[in-house]
């Protein structure tokens, strides 16, 4: 198993631009979800899907869009990039619905790095 | 407001020593408690995970307590090794549907 793996690891861009993070797991996992990481702050949930077709949003989810048509597949959007989107994103991914709730071990990628300018 | 707070911001603790991080919460209602690694430029990684009925958990030579009544948990590191060097980070969730808060971590430094 893979496990939880995000693309691109870095990525700069310019204010305005689009573009999608990519997040993949091979575990079957039901929950997957994305985060972003500043420094000073713990990380904070932007959106998060609890199957395929079902999204729903996080503590953060202005500028972001998200899709699931895939149980293996969780792309991130920005639509229009603002400098302050620029952070740390990690996509995770645990077993049932309810992981939150639930003792399910929530597996994290490695991160994808983006700088708006 | 759920909160997360973790003590100390940092620590440096000679390899071989014993540790202690905090993590205080006002998450309510509460459903669990995580403690996670994550070392430089990774993802974080699971460590414990407890509920509100259990008091005590340990993976390795990590040890998480949790007092519920307290709205307090504690992560013993026992013997470090200099690949103990890392953030630890607490989580809490609970508080509203699907809803999770993180701690900003201690970083944790382990030296010769």
């Amino acid at each position: 198993n893979a496990g939880v793996t995000q693309t691109p690891k870095f990525q700069v861009l310019k204010t305005g631009q689009s573009m999608t993070l990519q997040c993949a797991q091979d575990m079957n996992h039901e929950y997957m979800s994305w985060y972003r990481q500043d420094p000073g702050m713990g990380l904070r949930l932007i959106h998060y899907s609890v199957g395929a077709g079902i999204t729903d949003q996080g503590e953060v989810p202005n500028g972001y869009n998200v899709s699931r048509s895939t149980t293996e597949d969780f792309p991130l959007r920005l639509l229009s990039a603002a400098p302050s989107q620029t952070s740390v994103y990690f996509c995770a991914s645990s077993y049932s619905r309810e992981s939150l709730r639930s003792t399910d071990t929530q597996y994290f990628g490695p991160g994808t790095r983006l700088t708006v300018l | 407001k759920n909160q997360v707070e973790q003590s100390p911001q940092s620590l440096i603790i000679l390899e071989g020593k014993n540790c202690t991080l905090q993590c205080n919460y006002t998450v309510s209602p509460f459903s669990n408690l995580r403690w996670y690694k994550q070392d430089t430029g990774r993802g974080p990684v699971s460590l414990t995970i407890m509920t509100f009925s259990e008091n005590t958990k340990s993976n390795g030579r990590y040890t998480a307590t949790l007092d519920a009544d307290t709205k307090q948990s504690s992560l013993h590191i026992t013997a470090s090794q200099l690949s103990d060097s890392a953030s630890y980070i607490c989580v809490v969730s609970g508080g509203g549907y699907q809803k999770v808060t993180f701690g900003t971590g201690t970083k944790l430094q382990v030296i010769p």
